[in-house]
């Protein structure tokens, strides 16, 4: 049992590239999410997913696409990379219902030069 | 908007003392987490409250949560180094948690 799986762990853009943060979770889980930690500040929500082939955006969607297009998998593509996205990103699930909290991935750390 | 506020934001105590962070927010919610963060790390789990009144205990860690005061605190008992972290609470409105900015606790010996 993986859990929540990100890659890569580490990556360096130059500005106006594009990439996909890959997300993947292996316990079924229906709710799935991305969010931005910047130094000093909370995470911020940048997109969510209540299940396959829905989607919806978060606090601050702008320069990011999603799909979910099975339950496991939920990519982040930025789409011209800028460097007010250096940040480290955390991909969350968790199942409906019950007590269960967020489960994170271990989280990318994106720098764009 | 939605707001959560942490306070305090820097707290460096001693070991052996007690010390309560506290979590406001802005609006409605039933569901409420707290989670801890090593330098460099991801986030890792430590309470889901679901309901009012709601008071959960793990170790040296006690957290509440009072949905009318839209308030959840988190208390530690008898501090050791090893709760060195910062901690942050998170508040969930329709699967999309809004973050209080966390607070960074340094224990020392």
């Amino acid at each position: 049992n993986a859990g929540v799986t990100q890659t890569p762990k580490f990556q360096v853009l130059k500005t106006g590239q594009s990439m996909t943060l890959q997300c993947a979770q292996d316990m079924n889980h229906e709710y799935m999410s991305w969010y931005r930690q910047d130094p000093g500040m909370g995470l911020r929500l940048i997109h969510y997913s209540v299940g396959a082939g829905i989607t919806d955006q978060g606090e601050v969607p702008n320069g990011y696409n999603v799909s979910r297009s099975t339950t496991e998998d939920f990519p982040l593509r930025l789409l011209s990379a800028a460097p007010s996205q250096t940040s480290v990103y955390f991909c969350a699930s968790r199942p409906p219902g019950g007590g269960y909290g967020y489960t994170f991935g271990s989280g990318t750390r994106l720098t764009v030069v | 908007e939605l707001k959560v506020e942490q306070n305090p934001l820097f707290l460096s105590m001693q070991e052996g003392k007690n010390y309560t962070i506290y979590c406001n927010y802005s609006t409605t919610s039933d569901r409420l987490y707290w989670y801890r963060q090593d330098p460099g790390k991801s986030l890792e789990s430590l309470f889901v409250l679901l309901s009012n009144g709601a008071v959960k205990q793990e170790g040296r860690l006690m957290a509440s949560l009072d949905t009318k005061a839209r308030l959840s605190t988190l208390h530690i008992t008898a501090a050791v180094h090893d709760l060195s972290a910062t901690y942050f609470c998170a508040v969930d409105i329709n699967y999309q948690l809004i973050w209080g900015a966390g607070t960074k606790l340094i224990i020392k010996p």
